[in-house]
């Protein structure tokens, strides 16, 4: 019975380049959400989405951040053109349902380090 | 801007005694609270949730809730060393795409002392 799972677990990157992450939701949850943890920070919201659908990004940063979920594969988190201020780590958690009350289960997270 | 704040600590509390964390929100239309606990370089761990104002307990845990003071706590009895952790207080409100979005505080790092 596997959780929420997340690839790479670590991934580095110089600046420039492109970071591209991937979360496996929980079987039979089709609702994605990806957080952002700074170091000694809380976990920012980024993005939810569902299947084909990005529902709520308003946490996403404006440039060089996107988000996806197809119908067949993994959630995918691209960062585009990295810069130092990217790194961090980065969770997915997902959920069975969007309402109230829908617990949301944690990835291991990825954790990016740009040089 | 909608904000949960907690006590960053650490907090040092002797095993066996009850470890007591708070978190307080400015949002008032907000309708569930969790509690999530996160070791050292790990992922966040959901200990509790509470949707009703008034305590829930769960084993040697006890989430605390009062809408009206926008507060909720977590309460750990019989405190042991493997509850050393960072405890993240969450709390989720209907956003406007109409999902429940999760609003973490940074987290109140806990330790407990043999």
């Amino acid at each position: 019975n596997a959780g929420v799972m997340q690839n790479p677990r670590h991934l580095v990157r110089r600046r420039g380049q492109e970071a591209r992450l991937r979360c496996s939701p929980m079987k039979g949850h089709s609702h994605v959400y990806w957080y952002r943890q700074l170091p000694e920070e809380g976990l920012k919201f980024m993005v939810y989405l569902q299947k084909e659908n990005i529902i709520d990004e308003s946490g996403m940063p404006k440039e060089r951040f996107s988000a996806e979920f197809p119908k067949e594969g993994p959630s995918i988190l691209r960062i585009q053109q990295v810069v130092r201020g990217d790194s961090a780590a980065y969770f997915c958690a997902s959920s069975p349902g969007a309402a109230y009350q829908e617990t949301q289960y944690f990835g291991p997270g990825t954790r990016l380090l740009v040089l | 801007q909608k904000e949960v704040e907690q006590n960053s600590g650490p907090l040092s509390v002797p095993e066996g005694a009850i470890a007591s964390l708070n978190c307080t929100y400015s949002d008032r239309g907000s309708q569930s609270f969790f509690w999530y606990r996160q070791y050292s370089g790990k992922s966040p761990e959901l200990i509790m949730f509470i949707y009703s104002n008034g305590d829930k307990e769960d084993g040697r845990f006890t989430a605390q809730l009062n809408k009206a003071s926008q507060y909720v706590s977590l309460l750990i009895r019989d405190s042991q060393p493997s509850d050393s952790a960072t405890y993240l207080c969450a709390v989720g409100a209907l956003s406007n795409f109409g999902n429940e979005k999760l609003t973490f505080g940074t987290g109140t790092r806990l330790t407990i002392i043999p």
